[in-house]
């Protein structure tokens, strides 16, 4: 099955910094999510885009679903401690083969004090 | 509280036994996915679920099986074909039974495989 292309692989950065992550596809998807994952834990959903050029937002987060529906980004504002994790982005293609999402490899965010 | 469980969190088995992975979700989700994670990978499909009584293969899923004999309930087995079992299996579920463009999953907590 196909993985995401997703970058950074890792980023280090100070606390209060902005932080961008984002994934490409040779594929076109319908939807795509971005989660975070720490250590031991399963993925909690942090946003979910429906439609080619939707921006949204979650607190400090914000989220685009390309026009070209073969990317999207995620941006992070004012980073603090708790948002070191591993993000990563999935998509979802309606219509064909299996139902479950794809995923790229994640963005490890580690925040330096 | 709403959600979807998994146990047990860590499992440690001899190589060559079988061993079932347990999934609960009492969101009343139709559908129910495995996934499995290597280290510095992201996740593959396993196995998923539309309904209960069929399920369907998904990207890696030899040495696996499934079964869903109840809506809540979907356990996966990993048996003494697959290769490599040791890692960290993830369950997800989502409300309808095809995912739709406005759908999401949501996952559980993990069970981390070893095989000695």
């Amino acid at each position: 099955g196909q993985q995401l292309n997703q970058s950074p692989q890792s980023m280090f950065i100070q606390e209060g910094e902005d932080v961008s992550m984002n994934c490409t596809s040779s594929s076109i998807f319908n939807t795509w999510l971005w989660y975070k994952q720490d250590p031991g834990e399963g993925p909690v959903l942090l946003i979910a885009l429906y439609k080619a050029g939707e921006l949204t937002s979650n607190g400090r987060l914000t989220a685009q679903f390309g026009i070209t529906r073969k990317d999207s980004f995620l941006n992070i504002s004012a980073s603090i401690p708790s948002d070191v994790g591993i993000y990563f982005c999935a998509g979802h293609r309606s219509g064909g083969g299996a139902d479950g999402l794809t995923f790229g490899k994640g963005t490890h965010l580690i925040i330096q004090p | 509280d709403g959600g979807i469980t998994q146990s047990p969190k860590y499992l440690f088995r001899k190589e060559g036994q079988n061993v079932t992975l347990s999934c609960e979700q009492n969101l009343n989700h139709d559908a129910m996915y495995w996934y499995r994670q290597d280290p510095g990978q992201g996740l593959r499909l396993i196995y998923y679920s539309q309904i209960v009584n069929d399920f369907q293969k998904g990207d890696i899923a030899e040495g696996y099986s499934v079964s869903r004999e109840k809506k809540e309930s979907f356990p996966l087995t990993v048996t003494s074909a697959q290769k490599n079992p040791t890692a960290f299996y993830l369950c997800a579920s989502s409300p309808k039974r095809r995912m739709t463009s406005t759908d999401t999953q949501y996952f559980g907590p993990g069970t981390r495989l070893t095989v000695l």
